[in-house]
């Protein structure tokens, strides 16, 4: 079965970089794009980007550019997210999300990772 | 970018019917995604392309999509439907997904 596991929860201070790992079983990792979403608290879900494991091609929401790098290792089938210059608003739970063949919405999620981000 | 636009909370008494919108700019146009959060847990799809539905998930969640609004309707609501709600359609402009802001689902 689809599974989505994701590294543990981290707490970072401002200014620093953090970065995230969600290991994929169960499919043949490249041929499906991951998404990142995350969920500040009590807040809604935000999209962040996507990365396709196959090409290493990404695609960034422009409210994170130039702070969030995704990447893959596929010979572990691991997706990345990095975001760096973190501020108190990181402060989040962060998703892996596997991308549906057939059309653009999300149908496996990892369990989330929280980033909480004080000083 | 697009912008989707829910109401922020819905009530509705069991056995009853829930409506949850989402509006957009001729979102009618897009194929709309539902998904269904409860606390402390992952999103899960409810209903994907407009009305279809992932396996496993019960009949009594149904979906529309047309003009400038998407609904969400959920027949014969039941205490453990209490969650919240999110729609989601893909940004063709950005290449990138949007969600909306979520509808606190609360069963009297």
């Amino acid at each position: 079965q689809v599974q989505l596991v994701q590294s543990g929860a981290e707490v970072k201070k401002p200014g620093a970089s953090v970065k995230v790992s969600c290991k994929a079983s169960g499919y043949t990792f490249t041929g499906y794009y991951m998404h990142w979403v995350r969920q500040a608290p009590g807040q809604g879900l935000e999209w962040m980007g996507w990365i396709n494991p196959n090409s290493g091609g990404t695609n960034y929401a422009q409210k994170f550019q130039g702070r969030v790098t995704m990447t893959r290792d596929t010979s572990i089938s691991t997706a990345y997210m990095e975001l760096s210059r973190l501020r108190s608003d990181d402060t989040a739970v962060y998703y892996c999300a596997r991308d549906s063949p057939y059309s653009n919405y999300i149908d496996y999620w990892g369990q989330g990772t929280l980033v909480t981000v004080s000083s | 970018s697009y912008v989707l636009t829910q109401p922020p909370s819905v009530s509705v008494a069991p056995g009853q019917t829930a409506r949850i919108t989402c509006g957009g700019n001729n979102i009618g146009s897009k194929s709309v995604h539902w998904y269904q959060q409860k606390p402390g847990q992952a999103p899960v799809l409810v209903v994907y392309d407009d009305s279809d539905r992932p396996s496993g998930i019960p009949e009594r969640f149904s979906g529309s999509n047309s003009g400038n609004t998407a609904t969400l309707t959920i027949s014969r609501v039941e205490a453990g439907d209490e969650a919240d709600y999110y729609c989601q359609v893909w940004d063709s402009s950005s290449d990138g997904g949007v969600f909306g802001g979520g509808t606190k689902l609360t069963v009297l």
